[in-house]
């Protein structure tokens, strides 16, 4: 298995600032992703953090609003920039594990904008 | 549309046995996913099926999968109180390993 850690937890910020979320694997991954899953829904795919290389951002979301980076095979950062409260969400990291057939998700990280 | 589909909802009896089913649209999928959810808590992963087979086992947990009807269901023998989660189905695509979810089905298990 993946063991995935994620900081902070939780947090509550005021709207107009930013959080960067921190992600980190027990092992080297070529696939990392974050996924963003607001109140009572479920997962939405926001990017392919990729090493060396800028994100790959899906659908409605963009790199001013989403920032991303992934400076080796075993950390990566979220940033949620200029919040508002639409933002309140869990933001999850993942990672694609090729030899064990699976993905495995990070505990989360709560995010509360007033 | 969503490209996965699930009931959202499904009570049953302790000791009974729970089937969740989901459909998907993606033939390409190499692999499906069932995750499970309490409330805050993070996804557990707790199966997936490689998309030649038909049937896994792992002890309380079956997964079914009917190929040709893009249909998937998870079934749990012996349902117990702490089963009441929030189960997820996901598909990978096998190109760019990405999951697409379903809206997740809430298990509720009453005494």
């Amino acid at each position: 298995s993946a063991v995935i850690s994620q900081k902070p937890s939780r947090d509550i910020c005021q709207r107009g600032t930013s959080l960067t979320i921190q992600c980190q694997v027990d092992s080297q991954v070529t696939m990392m992703f974050w996924y963003r899953q607001q109140p009572g829904q479920s997962l939405t795919l926001i990017a392919t953090a990729n090493q060396g290389s800028e994100a790959t951002y899906e659908s409605g979301f963009v790199i001013d609003k989403f920032p991303i980076s992934r400076p080796n095979l075993t950390f990566s950062t979220l940033t949620v920039s200029n919040m508002s409260p639409e933002d309140s969400s869990i933001y999850l990291c993942s990672v694609f594990k090729g030899d064990q057939e699976t993905q495995y998700f990070g505990p989360g990280t709560r995010l509360l904008v007033l | 549309g969503e490209d996965v589909e699930q009931s959202l909802f499904l009570s049953v009896r302790e000791g009974d046995s729970s089937v969740i089913n989901c459909t998907y649209t993606d033939s390409s999928s190499t692999y499906l996913y069932w995750y499970k959810q309490e409330p805050g808590a993070g996804l557990q992963l707790l199966t997936y099926i490689f998309s030649n087979m038909d049937m896994k086992q792992d002890q309380r947990l079956t997964v079914l999968l009917n190929k040709k009807d893009k249909h998937l269901s998870l079934r749990i023998a012996d349902t117990q109180t702490g089963d009441s989660a929030i189960y997820f189905c996901a598909e990978i695509r096998s190109n760019d390993y990405k999951l697409s979810f379903g809206a997740g089905t809430t298990v509720t298990v009453r005494a």
